[in-house]
């Protein structure tokens, strides 16, 4: 299957400080990649949209001037979580669809633990 | 928009048993249907996925059934055995929607 990588896979950071997140796809273009924030416990959460060229479309909730999504090319998105406090400690994933031929399959990256002391 | 609901939440079967978890969507525009598994701390992992076009679709131990009628599509897992042990997310989308999932259902198999 496609690969998508994330980097980096764990940071610990100071409340108040930014953390951006990179997520790419390694050998298809990604048009479309997702954010997720996950719980522990829980479910996926979609936070974000992020369409290669455009901005990003939000979900209900999310906070757009906290959480910056940039997707500046066909294989790379990054999301900046600015001014982190400890209620944004959580493990953020990404995801890339593929929509080459007839398969839309999302295949997602190792995820990001973000942890704010 | 889209609503899916997984159910049971935990699940605990003995090694060699099947286990079956269940959704069910609420936009009946929903075609794709995946199955993705997650072990502690790590990404999740597609292990199947079938489309609106047909009923059934199986992988070895896996299978998958989808009911468009009903609105509601299971996952089928024969032979457990222990590293099958995962939280398992079922998830539904048109295509080019974001993936909507369920709330998994923590499946541990007993040896």
């Amino acid at each position: 299957g496609a690969v998508v990588s994330q980097h980096p896979s764990w940071v610990i950071c100071k409340s108040g400080t930014s953390v951006k997140i990179e997520c790419r796809s390694l050998d298809f273009q990604a048009t479309t990649m997702f954010w997720y924030r996950q719980f522990p416990k829980q479910s996926l959460m979609l936070m974000a949209t992020s369409n290669e060229g455009s901005k990003a479309t939000y979900e209900q909730g999310v906070e757009k001037d906290k959480f910056l999504i940039n997707h500046a090319s066909l294989t790379l998105s990054t999301l900046t979580v600015t001014s982190a406090h400890p209620e944004d400690s959580s493990f953020y994933i990404c995801s890339a669809r593929d929509f080459a031929g007839l398969t839309d399959t999302q295949y997602f990256g190792p995820g990001t633990r973000l942890t704010v002391l | 928009g889209e609503n899916v609901e997984q159910h049971p939440s935990t699940l605990s079967v003995q090694e060699g048993d099947s286990a079956v978890i269940k959704c069910t969507y609420s936009d009946s525009a929903s075609n794709y249907f995946p199955w993705y598994k997650q072990e502690l701390g790590k990404r999740p992992q597609l292990i199947i996925d079938i489309r609106s076009n047909v009923g059934e679709k199986k992988d070895q131990r896996i299978a998958v059934t989808l009911n468009k009628t009903a609105k509601h599509f299971s996952l089928h897992i024969t032979e457990t055995q222990p590293e099958d042990s995962a939280v398992y997310f079922c998830a539904a989308s048109e295509r080019n929607t974001p993936l909507v999932f369920g709330k998994g259902t923590r499946l541990s198999v007993i040896a």
